[in-house]
């Protein structure tokens, strides 16, 4: 089945630093979501992509939808320590199932 | 906006009890929700699809009698933990999809369900 891979696992910064992190699959997605999860809550939605080689920003937040289809990446810039969490990629493929896949996750911890 | 809510947020129950959560989109109408679990530090798991005045897709070893969800108007979907035993005990998180950007999914806050 499709798979997303996602890195890095965690990271540990210092506050005003820039972050960057990446999913690739083996598979081709149309849309790329990228959801923040804080601690004991749901994933809210950061940046949504529809379109290969789309950036799109959302405040300090870029993302990107690669070209080859198979892979995004999200960079935080000038992180702040309300940037915490746990952020994932999902991907959702050509089948109009609407199911999304998640990557793995990658947590990030800012030190002030 | 695009506003999800689920109850209870929390839910601590007996074993062999069954549990009912509830997913509400708020602000718009949802034919298609989805529900998932997650297990500390891991990522969302689908358990199914549910639609809208039919019966729910389940996702390969999710137990469907286990597991009932229904979907009975636009803006409503339950999961209903029967028979609940510890290893049930997970992180229940809802979804809605949006008709107005058909690719995007709005979650709710989660449920944590605690069986003992």
């Amino acid at each position: 089945g499709q798979q997303l891979n996602q890195s890095p696992q965690s990271m540990f910064i210092q506050e005003g630093e820039d972050v960057s992190m990446n999913c690739t699959s083996s598979s081709i997605f149309n849309t790329w979501l990228w959801y923040k999860q804080d601690p004991g809550e749901g994933p809210v939605l950061l940046i949504a992509l529809y379109k290969a080689g789309e950036l799109t920003s959302n405040g300090r937040l870029t993302a990107q939808f690669g070209i080859t289809r198979k892979d995004s990446f999200l960079n935080i810039s000038a992180s702040i320590p309300s940037d915490v969490g746990i952020y994932f990629c999902a991907g959702l493929g050509s089948s109009n199932t609407g199911k999304l896949i998640f990557g793995q996750g990658t947590t990030l911890q800012v030190k002030p | 906006g695009a506003v999800v809510s689920q109850h209870p947020s929390w839910v601590i129950c007996k074993s062999g009890t069954s549990v009912k959560i509830e997913c509400r989109s708020l602000d718009f109408q949802a034919t298609t929700m989805f529900w998932y679990r997650q297990f500390p530090k891991q990522s969302l798991m689908l358990m199914a699809t549910s639609n809208e005045g039919s019966k729910a897709t389940y996702e390969q070893g999710v137990e469907k009698d286990k597991f009932l969800i229904n979907h009975a108007s636009l803006t409503l979907s339950t999961l209903t933990v029967t028979s609940a035993h510890p290893e049930d005990s997970s992180f229940y998180i809802c979804s809605a999809r949006v008709t107005w950007a058909y690719n995007e999914q709005f979650f709710g806050p989660g449920t944590r369900l605690t069986v003992l």
